[in-house]
């Protein structure tokens, strides 16, 4: 089965700089996406950035960008210049290809708190 | 716009009394999914649609039911909701084609309590 790790469960910076959190992944899928997803206090998850397992280039999307290593597994989500309003949980999902075993489900890490601090 | 409707947003129910969750879309997606998500926890998938066939995860309640009578729309039933079901409750939409199936598009959810 696969699982999904963010092992920081809080973290803070300053408006303007830069952050990075951490997502570790285990799956002996070869095609599968990754996703970092954001949640706000109203709670509405929010698509933030995706990633194909099968490009090699890291995804960017404006001040987002991933940091992503297959063989290592590792997922990383970097926020440059922060703004009071990427304070939110951030949670780290992944999902296998269709028609894989997994089919439709994602699996989510325990999610990371992020304080912007003005 | 196109978007992942979910009504109500608050519901507050009585131990025991039966309640049903409502989502709606307007992406036209083939695939529907209900998520609990307990508080500072990640969500947990509870089932989900392919058209109109039925996906339950292993370790769903009995308790929990669902119904897809169209495309456009997907409830959730709690037969006989206990404290522990007190939750938000998310819904989720995805499409099947190459592009559009990797990516989830959620409601905003729906907080249910329970007296």
């Amino acid at each position: 089965a696969q699982t999904v790790t963010q092992s920081q469960p809080e973290m803070s910076v300053q408006e303007a700089e830069t952050v990075t959190l951490s997502c570790t992944y285990d799956t002996s899928e070869s095609d599968y996406y990754l996703f970092w997803y954001k949640q706000p206090p109203s709670r509405q998850m929010i698509l933030v950035i995706r990633q194909e397992a099968y490009k090699q280039q890291n995804a960017t999307e404006n001040r987002f960008s991933v940091n992503f290593q297959k063989a290592a597994k590792s997922f990383s989500l970097k926020i440059s210049d922060s703004q009071l309003g990427d304070a939110a949980m951030y949670f780290c999902a992944y999902r296998a290809t269709p028609g894989g075993t997994s089919y439709g489900k994602l699996t989510f890490g325990q999610g990371t708190i992020l304080t912007v601090h003005p | 716009d196109a978007m992942v409707i979910q009504n109500p947003r608050y519901q507050v129910t009585q131990f025991g009394k039966p309640v049903t969750l409502s989502c709606s879309q307007t992406l036209n997606h083939n695939v529907m999914y209900w998520y609990q998500q307990k508080s500072s926890q990640a969500p947990k998938l509870l089932f989900h649609y392919y058209d109109k066939d039925f996906n339950n995860e292993a370790d769903t309640p009995d308790n929990f039911q669902s119904r897809r009578p169209n495309t456009s729309f997907c409830f959730l039933d709690i037969r006989s909701p206990g404290l522990g079901d007190a939750a938000m409750y998310l819904c989720a939409t995805s499409g099947t084609t190459r592009e559009s199936t990797d990516t989830q598009y959620f409601g905003p959810g729906t907080r249910l309590t329970v007296l």
